[in-house]
């Protein structure tokens, strides 16, 4: 049931774009995304309901594709504020139970 | 300042010795979670409480507890550590329902059981 990133790693230089999927077995609810840094706390980038709906804010920004169950993050002009690992959370159902994919590492270089 | 506190941070303690790790928040969150993370595997809900008094199970609740009896606490209790429980663990919390709402991450604990 876990739901499946890929790619499991990325290396950027700065101002390179790049796009983080986020695919389930089963139809989702929602779909959360984090970022973490290294040695710190997950940080909560945004959520998505089933719906077809973007968000997003400054250079980051996901969509949710209801039919294909699948979600996408989308970095670009990337910074090296930008590196980290990020996560994707699913709901199946409205209810709180939230189950993470196993992550994608970004990182950016000068 | 707005946050969820965990105590305590870092715990080392042996196999089938009782413990307990502490979460609050002083946001006036109704939904708070417990959440264990490892390498390669990412971060997996161990227990969630929607609001006081109501909890359910994540997707790796065997050899946890929680209790939710006031809004503002939510300990993680392990009644007998095994060496499997090793982990790095988070507390989080969210005003509402995890689909309207930000959810905020505590520091975490880092537990590792000999």
């Amino acid at each position: 049931q876990q739901p499946v990133q890929s790619p499991q790693a990325v290396i950027l230089r700065e101002g390179e774009d790049a796009v983080i999927n986020c695919s389930s077995s089963k139809a989702l609810y929602s779909v959360h995304w984090y970022r973490q840094k290294h040695g710190e706390a997950p940080v909560f980038l945004m959520i998505l309901l089933k719906g077809g709906e973007q968000k997003g804010h400054e250079k980051i920004s996901a969509s949710f594709n209801e039919k294909k169950q699948q979600s996408s993050l989308y970095l670009t002009a990337s910074q090296l504020s930008y590196s980290g690992t990020y996560f994707c959370g699913t709901e199946y159902n409205q209810g709180g139970k939230l189950i993470f994919g196993q992550g994608t590492e970004l990182s950016v270089k000068p | 300042e707005a946050q969820v506190t965990q105590n305590p941070r870092y715990l080392i303690t042996v196999t089938g010795k009782k413990l307990t790790v502490t979460c609050s928040q002083n946001m006036n969150h109704e939904y708070m979670s417990w959440y264990r993370q490892d390498p390669g595997l990412g971060l997996r809900q161990i227990y969630y409480s929607m609001n006081v008094e109501v909890t359910d199970k994540g997707d790796v609740p065997e050899g946890y507890k929680v209790s939710r009896k006031e809004k503002r606490n939510f300990p993680l209790i392990l009644e007998s550590p095994s060496p499997n429980q090793t982990s790095l663990y988070f507390c989080a919390s969210s005003l509402g329902g995890l689909d309207t709402d930000t959810q905020y991450f505590g520091p975490g604990t880092r537990l590792t059981v000999l």
